[in-house]
């Protein structure tokens, strides 16, 4: 069990937008940054999206972030089949003294 | 450019230790902080703790207290994790990435990972 909740898996067709939901407490993203990854298959995590809303560097602006009190969203607009990853939501907690991670969400472009 | 190289694979027993190697290049080693991720297989990312290798500092996720043990060796810029009395359940890759700040978290970038099979 995550302390952050993420919707499992998601589809979309090519060229729609999908939306995915990082929700969590006020221990975490209420009071911190949150961070998002995306993880190709078989390959390592690679960040997304900084301190809520910041693009990382070379990440193409149909990645977006956004944060409202305890939830985080990362939105993808024109998706692409190499969108297809898993992607998480990353923050500190401060009630634990670390980071937590959301489950993580599969999304399928088809 | 930045990278992190990480050892390579070890299988191992039941309550034996494991110690995955990650050496970093590109950047000042003793500036950035580094945080070890894992992820068993099939599941998704679980943070294991973090090192400040310039100040020595260390912050161990609660679940792994008094298994885990991260270091950094400033001379060869190269991280260190170790656990001990090994479980089946800790059977994942491992992954260094190179972290920001304290009480805050993003990382930038990741090592290839290192695939920690336990089994009897």
């Amino acid at each position: 069990q995550s302390v952050l909740t993420q919707p499992p898996s998601l589809s979309a067709a090519p060229g729609q937008k999908v939306t995915i939901s990082c929700s969590g407490s006020s221990s975490n993203i209420a009071n911190h940054f949150v961070s998002w990854y995306q993880q190709l298959p078989g390959a390592a995590p690679k960040l997304l999206i900084f301190e809520d809303n910041k693009r990382f560097s070379g990440i193409p602006d149909r990645f977006s972030g956004s944060k409202s009190a305890t939830s985080a969203t990362l939105v993808i607009t024109g998706l692409q089949t190499g969108d297809e990853a898993d992607y998480y939501c990353g923050v500190w907690d401060r009630s634990l003294r670390g980071v937590v991670f959301g489950g993580g969400t599969e999304l399928t472009v088809l | 450019q930045v990278q992190l190289v990480q050892s390579g694979a070890e299988v191992k027993k039941p309550g034996a230790s494991v110690k995955v190697s990650c050496k970093a290049s590109g950047y000042s080693f003793n500036t950035y902080q580094m945080d070890w991720v894992r992820q068993a297989p099939g599941q998704g990312l679980e943070w294991l703790g973090r090192i400040h290798p310039g100040e020595d500092r260390t912050n161990y996720a609660q679940k792994l207290q008094g298994r885990i043990t991260m270091t950094g060796d400033t001379s060869t810029s190269t991280a260190y994790m170790e656990l001990t009395s090994l479980r089946s359940e800790d059977t994942a890759i491992y992954y260094c990435a190179r972290a920001w700040g304290d009480g805050y978290f993003m990382v930038d970038y990741w090592g290839q990972g290192t695939l920690v099979s336990v089994s009897s």
